[in-house]
């Protein structure tokens, strides 16, 4: 069974840094394109970021680019995303999905960038 | 980049109807087009990918249609567990894009 589970969100202030994590177990990880896609409170959902299996391929949404990068260690079967120069408008549920078909989803965690 | 649009935004029917959400494409996509339900306070679930091919343990309950620019999920005999916000997905090429999001409600 596919499962991914996403940490490290947390309150920041604006201007801070966040690394998220995501575990992936019940699929070869490193065989897939993984993404992370967010939710803001009440709104609806946004991609973020796609990384190739290998990682040799990286997009991100606009409103990210230079500020967030997605990554990932396919021998811990693990993908991350770190966050930097957060501004009020990245508070969301940040969701791991799988494929760019985004077949499984994890739990999600909760960024809040707030003073 | 792609824009999806969905319609309606919101609908309202009774058990045991059938509705239909469209989604259409601001280009062709093929059928690199996937549909997601979320239930408040919850994680999306995919419920068809390929346009119209089932995830594994969805009901048949759920199906969906079309290829290029318009797409459509029917639900049949509507249940007090499908109230729940769904959302069409294309894959076609980054930035991968949703639509807007159509809320179902039991009337």
């Amino acid at each position: 069974e596919v499962q991914l589970v996403e940490s490290g969100g947390d309150l920041v202030q604006p201007g801070g840094s966040l690394r998220l994590s995501c575990a992936a177990s019940g699929f070869t990880f490193s065989s897939y394109w993984m993404n992370w896609v967010r939710q803001a409170p009440g709104k609806g959902l946004e991609w973020v970021a796609s990384i190739k299996y290998d990682g040799s391929d990286k997009y991100y949404v606009e409103s990210v680019k230079g500020r967030f990068t997605i990554s990932r260690d396919n021998a811990k079967n693990s993908l991350y995303l770190q966050m930097n120069s957060l501004r009020a408008e990245d508070t969301a549920v940040y969701y791991c999905t799988y494929r760019n078909s985004l077949d499984t989803w994890g739990q999600g965690t909760m960024v809040t960038v707030s003073s | 980049d792609i824009q999806m649009t969905q319609s309606p935004s919101s609908l309202s029917a009774s058990v045991g109807d059938g509705v239909t959400i469209t989604c259409r494409a601001s280009q062709g996509i093929g059928n690199y087009l996937a549909w997601f339900q979320q239930k408040p306070g919850k994680a999306p679930r995919s419920l068809i990918y390929a346009a119209s091919s089932l995830q594994s343990g969805v009901p048949s309950k759920f199906s969906g249609s079309g290829s290029g620019t318009d797409f459509t999920l029917t639900i049949s005999n509507l249940q007090s567990e499908d109230c729940a916000t769904y959302y069409c997905q294309q894959y076609k090429s980054h930035p991968l894009t949703f639509g807007g999001g159509t809320k179902v409600e039991i009337k």
